[in-house]
């Protein structure tokens, strides 16, 4: 069955330290891995995805399929980074449908 | 801006009544998927249409339903809604198979709440 656990619900760190939001998956196949973000009274949207290997906004994130995890890495935090983070995974194959994670609440004290 | 609007923002329902939640795509966009997301949880998948066909459902009962039109727009019907209908409702669309870039693009949801 196709699952995502992201085990914190809320993490909190301050200016410039490094954050790590973690995220472990199953899944019967080759997975897409994707983490979204929500900030504060705006709507879902893509952070980044694992294909492209991009880092945005000083994120980057490294899927490892020996230890089926996707976990979100950022060096030094930032205020604005506090959000809501989801990690999710969608099928290869075009239209599959994605599945969530809970979600970790990042708090970035000033 | 993504150009995914949904309607309405929010809704009050009674129990056994039954709830209309309507999304626009963004142009071009052939896939709408629609997600419910209880307090304090990720967004669940409900089902998905491409071209108007279902072609994917999570574990929704069958009074979850939906229809996709030619124009970008969607529905979702709930009949016989029950409290833990309660809920923010997303849809999200995504470009078609030859542009596909696997990102979905959401709206800003519709909060139906169930008394």
């Amino acid at each position: 069955a196709q699952r995502v656990t992201q085990p914190e619900k809320l993490l909190s760190v301050f200016k410039g330290a490094p954050v790590e939001l973690k995220c472990n998956y199953s899944y019967s196949g080759s997975p897409e891995l994707f983490w979204y973000v929500q900030y504060s009274r705006q709507r879902l949207q893509l952070l980044l995805r694992h294909i492209s290997r991009e880092s945005i906004k000083g994120f980057t994130a490294d899927l490892n399929k020996g230890e089926t995890s996707f976990h979100l890495k950022k060096p030094f935090a930032q205020e604005e980074d506090s959000a809501m983070y989801y990690c999710a995974l969608s099928g290869v194959n075009y239209g599959q449908n994605f599945v969530f994670g809970p979600g970790t609440r990042l708090s970035v004290l000033p | 801006e993504t150009g995914v609007t949904q309607s309405p923002t929010h809704l009050i329902k009674t129990r056994g009544q039954q709830v209309t939640l309507r999304c626009s795509s963004q142009s071009g966009h052939n896939t709408v998927s629609w997600y419910q997301q209880a307090l304090g949880q990720g967004p669940q998948f409900i089902f998905q249409y491409y071209r108007e066909e279902e072609n994917g459902r999570g574990n929704f009962p069958p009074r979850f339903s939906g229809l996709q039109f030619p124009n970008y727009s969607s529905e979702l019907n709930v009949n016989a809604l029950e409290l833990d209908d309660s809920a923010l409702y997303l849809c999200a669309s995504r470009s078609g198979p030859d542009r596909d870039t696997g990102e979905l693009f959401f709206g800003e949801g519709s909060r139906l709440t169930v008394l």
